[in-house]
This record gives C-alpha cells, structure tokens and sequence, in this order.
C-alpha cells in the first residue's frame, strides 16, 4: 500500500480553484513532485520542490505543504486539466521513491 | 530535446525473463539519475529502481529486489532493466524516468514499453 495517501477524485468548475492534496509522513522530510497523466500518455512533471514549474507548464499550477501534506493547487482550471494527477516523493525510511494513490481531476 | 525510447516488452511465462532498454538522447545522459517506474494498465503508478550517473548506487522497489537488476551503459546512452523470475503482477507499462538533478522526481518520461507475464 502507498504510503501518500490522496483523495480518489475531485471535481472542480472551468475557471474556478481546485486543490488536490497528498498525505505522507515522509512529506514532514521531503518535498513531493506532482504529475499530470492524461489517457494514453506517459506522466508530465507539473510541480516539483518547494514550488517550481518546469518550463512550459502554465502559472496556474502551484505547490504548497503543511505539516505531512503537500498540495497542489489549479487556480482558474481548464478543461485541458481534466487528467490523473499523482504525487510522488520519498518513503518514511527515505531509501526509495514512492508515489501517491492517485487522484482524477473532472472539469465541469 | 530530450528524447527517452523505450523498448524490449513482450509476453513472457511466469519465472521468464526479459530485459528492457531505453535510449537516451537531448541531455548529457552520464550526468543523471535513471530510474525505472511501472503502472499496471488504469492503476496507479509505482517506482521500480534507479541507478546513478556512474552506476555507484543502485535501489530497488522490495516488489522486485533480487529479481530486476538495472544497468546503464553510459557509452551508449543506453539504461537497462533485466528482469529475471517474472511474475503475472509484474505485468505493466514500463516507464524510463530521467531524474530531477537535486530534487525528488522525474522530469522526462520515456513513452512505456508493455511487458505482459501470462500463462
């Protein structure tokens, strides 16, 4: 079982916030990464480090973290954004990568 | 531009083997961490095993420890994954991950190569 927990799924208006968050004791040591898969392609990095876009990826993207949960927030979502987004960072004993459970993102 | 090519999936028995390659191209491939990441078709994703730059330090998910053993050839710009003693819940898309240099995290993908264990 992963040890991130997120939410399975989250609905969320066209141009209005959404906030997805993933939950992990590992999270109060490491920072998470964030990926955006939609059907039939591989994962794209969206967020990594304290709150770091990579090149191309739109400002509406945003990180954040609070004691053992990182978040990750789109502000004024699009209907592009409809996809599984998953979390990914260290496990508890910090030796291997684990990602989170995963969370599916609908548009209204 | 970065570019990750996997291939080498195919059907296998049980307790078969195969051995996955991903060519490399668009970034100093002896600079970075490798890593292996699989997903089961419409599940989740899950890490397999990372290797660094000069193959010092290699790790491996317990799912696969001493069964997958992973290898690069920094010549050839090649990462490997040789996967002995297969089991049916190692069927999944097979993923090659380049590593976010200082931070957790992938941040290119390969486009996956299926690799099915049935009988």
């Amino acid at each position: 079982s992963s040890e991130l927990i997120q939410d399975p799924a989250v609905s969320v208006a066209l141009g209005q916030t959404v906030r997805i968050t993933c939950q992990g004791d590992s999270l109060r040591s490491y920072y998470a990464s964030w990926y955006q898969q939609k059907p039939g392609q591989a994962p794209l990095l969206v967020i990594y480090g304290k709150n770091t876009r990579p090149s191309g990826i739109p400002d509406r993207f945003s990180g954040s973290y609070s004691g053992n949960t990182a978040s990750l927030t789109i502000t004024g979502a699009q209907a592009e954004d409809e996809a599984d987004y998953y979390c990914n960072s260290r496990d508890s004993s910090g030796r291997h990568y684990v990602f989170g459970t995963g969370t599916k993102v609908t548009v209204l | 531009e970065v570019q990750l090519v996997e291939s080498g999936g195919g059907a296998v028995w049980p307790g078969g083997s195969l051995r996955l390659s991903c060519a490399a191209s668009g970034f100093t491939f002896g600079d970075f961490t490798m890593h292996w990441v699989r997903q089961v078709p419409g599940k989740g994703l899950e890490w397999v095993s990372l290797i660094s730059w000069d193959s010092g330090n290699t790790d491996y998910a317990d799912s696969v420890k001493g069964r997958f053993t992973i290898s690069r050839d920094n010549r050839k710009n090649t990462l490997y994954l040789q996967m002995d003693r297969l089991r049916t819940g190692d069927t999944a898309l097979y993923y090659c991950t380049k590593d976010i240099d200082g931070w957790y995290g992938f941040d290119y993908w390969g486009q996956g190569t299926l690799v099915t264990v049935s009988s």
